[in-house]
């Protein structure tokens, strides 16, 4: 069975430029959730998905941060413009269904804003 | 005061070692507690989930979960170089799903 698919895997972008993450999560996994993971710290929740439908977006900057989930299976993450403070690991996780608490994470997306 | 505490570590043991690695908490609502492993440059890799107290075994790894304490465990057996690598313990409450993290140990195993 095939994982939680990101990419890109790393970006370097200038300050005040837009970017954007894809995930693809594992097959039947409903939900979908963003996190992001500053150096030497545990990830933090950004978004939520549960199908097509944004659950939890209560920490995600919403003046420069966009995500989308379209049909209920792939999502995109997008941060415009970015700022120097935005460079860290992008993880994109999934989970079975409405019922499990096991989330299973991708290989994450590391931005760089110079 | 953040709501899951974990030491980061750096923590070092000779090949076949017993690690132990732990995490507090202060929010009694958790009732789902995972152990997570994430080598370098790679995403947290699912080792254990729980629900509520008690243990549970799997293979060379044992979590445990004391809500009375507000404290979770993670033991590794007959360490392996293999398992450096930083854990991450995270936990969740019914409802909410999103998982909170401690920043995790970095543990290295000496061959």
């Amino acid at each position: 069975e095939a994982g939680v698919v990101q990419s890109p895997r790393y970006k370097i972008i200038e300050k005040k430029q837009p970017v954007a993450f894809w995930c693809n999560p594992i097959s039947g996994h409903n939900t979908l959730y963003w996190y992001l993971q500053n150096l030497g710290q545990g990830p933090e929740l950004l978004i939520r998905y549960e199908n097509e439908e944004a659950v939890d977006d209560s920490q995600l900057p919403k003046d420069r941060f966009s995500a989308e989930r379209l049909k209920g299976v792939d999502s995109t993450l997008k941060i415009q413009p970015a700022e120097l403070g935005d460079s860290a690991v992008y993880l994109c996780a999934s989970s079975p269904g409405t019922v499990s608490y096991e989330q299973y994470f991708g290989p994450g997306t590391r931005l760089t804003v110079t | 005061q953040k709501e899951v505490e974990q030491d980061p570590g750096p923590l070092s043991v000779p090949e076949g070692a017993i690690v132990s690695l732990n995490c507090t908490y202060s929010n009694s609502a958790f009732q789902y507690f995972m152990w997570y492993r994430q080598y370098s440059r790679k995403g947290p890799e699912l080792l254990m989930y729980t629900y509520s107290s008690g243990n549970k075994e799997d293979g060379r790894f044992t979590a445990q979960v004391d809500k009375s304490s507000k404290y979770i465990s993670l033991f590794i057996r007959d360490s392996q170089p293999s398992d450096s690598a930083t854990y991450l313990c995270a936990m969740s409450g019914t409802g909410r799903r999103a998982l909170t993290f401690g920043s995790g140990t970095r543990l290295q195993v000496q061959p």
